[in-house]
């Protein structure tokens, strides 16, 4: 999974209980996405990141919040207000803010369930 | 607005066959078009590009695909399928309008029989 690494890789939540989700790169990439997966739907994008201290709303950001202190770390909060948190979540990255041609590389994902 | 589209839920393959997984797309601009896999609970990992040149692109693991324009498709295809092949492959897309955004496909679940 490239240098990228979620922690932890399953997380058990109670109904209003706030949960952060980390992910770090060790690739210098300047641009890290968070995802989330549910069956039969694909990857939707949750929020994005090209430089720190910027990020940008993806389609389904309600209910989550990011940060982007430090190039290398990309946390995501999933909040009370997300109405079916539970699914796979998964960050990644890519070198270049900006390029289209830039290969995304995955961590290896968190599988988040709500009690 | 870019979108991509597999019309396949599952490809049912025996071993030793060709494969093929389908994926179109639509774009304003020119596509930038990619293959991951997915294996269970793992992250995606990356296959194969299309960027320009070549319409024939050979990635990872044997994979291939074709970028057709006129048909605005880009199906992953192998020769010869292994067992170890069964996995959930995603077609994604970007144009160079939005470069920041990649839309991935809804995937396709190959299963190979031995």
């Amino acid at each position: 999974d490239g240098g990228i690494t979620q922690s932890p890789k399953y997380l058990f939540r109670k109904e209003g209980q706030n949960v952060t989700l980390s992910c770090e790169q060790n690739l210098n990439h300047d641009a890290m996405y968070w995802y989330r997966q549910d069956p039969g739907q694909g990857l939707r994008l949750i929020y994005y990141s090209q430089i720190v201290n910027d990020f940008q709303k993806g389609d389904i950001a309600e209910g989550y919040s990011v940060s982007r202190e430090k190039k290398e770390s990309f946390p995501l909060t999933v909040t009370s207000a997300q109405k079916n948190p539970t699914a796979f979540y998964l960050c990644a990255s890519n070198p270049l803010a900006g390029g289209a041609t830039d290969t995304q590389y995955f961590g290896p994902g968190t599988r988040l369930t709500v009690l | 607005a870019q979108s991509v589209a597999q019309p396949e839920d599952q490809v049912n393959v025996a071993e030793g066959n060709p494969l093929t997984v389908k994926c179109t797309y639509s774009v304003s601009g020119n596509p930038y078009l990619f293959w991951y896999v997915q294996y269970p609970n793992r992250g995606l990992q990356f296959l194969l590009k299309y960027i320009t040149g070549d319409n024939l692109v050979k990635g990872s693991y044997g994979f291939e695909a074709e970028f057709n324009k006129s048909q605005t498709s880009f199906h992953l295809k192998k020769p010869s399928a292994l067992v170890s092949d069964s996995a959930l492959y995603f077609c994604a897309v970007r144009d160079g309008s939005s470069a920041s955004k990649i839309i991935f496909g809804s995937g396709t679940r190959l299963s190979i029989r031995p």
